[in-house]
């Protein structure tokens, strides 16, 4: 699993108000993604991380909010979730290639 | 605007038979092909991957074709298996950058 940890790895929040999914790794690893999967639409990336304070937005970041303060966390902020933000997030990591926590089930109602 | 363009979007396959599912790409600076395999409820998970110095992989019933002129590659999965009933993800990247562009997935059922 690659030592990533997501969460919470399930929630439902209300129109408006702000989420903040967690990505925690265990190897030290540089680089850091968070990715965002729809039907139709694959595996999109929001924002990544090459290092502590470091970061860059992909190709779906409006909306999204990103930090990283530590290398083992890198954390999404949604400022004020809409029901388009309603998908499964995946958080990821580099090492050789990429390799993806086990997900976040968003629902926003 | 995906990158990467994948199809079928779903296949039905007979247990034992082949499931092909295809990519194209049109950014040439592309050089690194991951193929990823996702379960139901799980993080997609890299299955295998080709650079386009080589034409073909093969890791046990799993096979990379690829066709850099026509800018496409392929997975096979040989023999296919009711385990292997998954959502493939083919994907690509440039050198020097650390991100994956996706296709949009294929879902394979192996009919026992």
């Amino acid at each position: 699993d690659a030592g990533i940890t997501q969460s919470p790895r399930h929630k439902v929040t209300e129109t408006g108000t702000p989420v903040t999914l967690r990505c925690h790794q265990t190897e030290n690893h540089r680089y850091m993604y968070w990715y965002r999967q729809d039907p139709g639409h694959g595996l999109r990336l929001i924002h990544y991380s090459y290092g502590v304070k470091d970061t860059d937005k992909g190709e779906v970041s409006d909306g999204y909010s990103v930090s990283r303060s530590k290398t083992e966390d890198f954390l999404l902020t949604l400022e004020s979730a809409t029901s388009s933000q309603t998908s499964v997030y995946f958080c990821a990591i580099r090492e050789n290639t990429i390799y993806f926590g086990e997900g976040s089930w968003l629902t926003v109602v | 605007q995906q990158q990467v363009k994948q199809s079928p979007q779903s296949l039905i396959v007979q247990k034992g038979g082949i499931s092909i599912i295809n990519c194209a790409y049109e950014n040439t600076a592309f050089d690194y092909f991951p193929w990823y395999q996702q379960f139901p409820g799980k993080g997609p998970a890299l299955l295998i991957a080709i650079r386009p110095d080589v034409s073909e992989k093969k890791e046990g019933r799993f096979t990379i074709s690829f066709n850099k002129s026509a800018k496409q590659f392929s997975l096979h999965i040989m023999d296919s298996q009711p385990g292997d009933s998954a959502t493939y993800f083919c994907a690509a990247s440039m050198e020097g950058d650390y991100k994956l562009s996706f296709g949009a997935g294929t879902t394979v059922t192996v009919r026992a």
